[in-house]
Formats: C-alpha cells, sequence, structure tokens
C-alpha cells in the first residue's frame, strides 16, 4: 500500500523552542493532508488540513500561530510547534491519501517538551 | 452531530473467539465508515471501509455490518487471534474530515 513516512520519529525539545515535523507521501501526490494529535489512550483528533499552495484550514480550538502548517509541495507538509510548552507533549500523526476514502497514515511523532 | 461514538472501550477475547466493536453515528451527512487498527507507538492502518448503501463487507477475518436507519455499524474479528491485540477505531468520513471513534482497545489471549 501507499506510504507516509513522518520525520522525526521522536523529538524531546526545551520549553520554548519551536520543533519542525516533516510528513512526507511517498508514492502518490496529495493536495490535502491532515495533522492529528492523540494523547495517551485516547483517540485522534484532528488539528488542521493541510493544503498544498494555500492556507492551512484550522478546527476549533486550535491556535494556528502556534501550530504552523506550510504544504510547499504535493508530496511534503510540516508541523511546526512553535514555543513549546510541556502541555503540547502528544503523538503527532499525518495523514494523506490519494484519494479522500484512502487515508494513509504516518508512523507518527513523539513530542516531549521539557 | 460531528461525533462517532464507539464502543466497548476494552474488549477481552479467547483465541478464536468473535470480537465485536459497535459504533453509532448522528450525521447524515457522512458518506464512508472506515475502520483502523492501530498498534501501540504507531500511526493507524486501514482495515476495512464500507459505503452507507451497502449493508455487509467481508474481508478475510474481518466483517463490517452497516444499518443505515439505525445509523450504527459495527466490527466483527473472526477467528481473533493474539495478533490481532490493538486498539480499533472506527471512522466516518464527511467532505474531506475523518472523524474518529473513542477507540476500542482489543486483547486476545491464547
Amino acid at each position: 500500500g501507499a506510504v507516509v513516512s513522518q520525520h522525526p520519529s521522536r523529538v524531546i525539545c526545551k520549553s520554548g523552542t519551536s520543533v519542525k515535523i516533516e510528513c512526507r507521501s511517498l508514492d502518490f501526490q496529495a493536495t490535502t493532508m491532515f495533522w492529528y494529535r492523540q494523547f495517551p489512550k485516547q483517540s485522534l483528533m484532528l488539528m488542521a488540513t493541510s493544503n498544498e499552495g494555500s492556507k492551512a484550514t484550522y478546527e476549533q480550538g486550535v491556535e494556528k500561530d502556534k501550530f504552523l502548517i506550510n504544504h510547499a509541495s504535493l508530496t511534503l507538509s510540516t508541523l511546526t510547534v512553535t514555543s513549546a510548552h510541556p502541555e503540547d507533549s502528544s503523538f503527532y500523526i499525518c495523514s494523506a491519501g490519494p484519494i479522500r476514502e484512502t487515508q494513509y497514515f504516518g508512523p507518527g511523532t513523539r513530542l516531549l517538551v521539557l | 452531530q460531528q461525533q462517532v461514538k464507539q464502543s466497548p472501550q476494552s474488549l477481552i477475547v479467547q483465541k478464536g473467539g468473535i470480537s465485536i466493536i459497535n459504533c453509532a453515528y448522528e450525521n447524515t451527512a457522512f458518506d464512508y465508515f472506515p475502520w483502523y487498527q492501530q498498534f501501540p507507538g504507531k500511526g493507524p492502518a486501514l482495515l476495512i471501509a464500507i459505503r452507507p448503501d451497502v449493508s455487509e463487507k467481508k474481508e478475510g477475518r474481518f466483517t463490517i455490518s452497516f444499518n443505515k436507519s439505525a445509523k450504527q455499524f459495527s466490527l466483527h474479528i473472526m477467528d481473533s487471534q493474539p495478533g490481532d491485540s490493538a486498539t480499533y477505531f472506527c471512522a466516518a468520513i464527511n467532505t474531506d474530515k475523518l472523524i474518529f471513534g473513542t477507540g476500542t482497545r482489543l486483547q486476545v489471549f491464547p
């Protein structure tokens, strides 16, 4: 099946720093990618929809200035957590698909903010 | 209305048994219903999916039953195996958004 990669898989940073997470579709082009956040033993919560060549669409309650999304090409979307704080520690997962019904998820990025 | 309710929260099944996970929704605009399997520390993987005009879909040991009038759907895992132990999420798609259920942690014991 199609592959979506994420980098890094795990990151530890100090409070106040910014962290960039990359999401790549390896064998298909994706005009739309999605970013999710998952707390331990909880479901995936959609944070934002990343649109190639245009602004991301954020879900209600998600701070767009804190979670910057850039979809610079048809195979790459990045999520930057700005001025990270311990409460931002979570599992961040992206998804993309050749068609909307088929979403492939990345392996996730574990963020720990100290 | 964007919620997808899922039950049970956790499920323990003996090897060879049938695992059944149920989901319900309110929004009739949902038009595609996938199920995902997630192992600890990994991203979800698409397991099986169904459209609302189909009442049942089977792929190997996995079957989705769909009741459009009741706005409910369920996943049946036949001959459950220890390797099936994972968290299962039902989901529903509205326009481009994938709305996840709350998840069911399945444990299959030998």
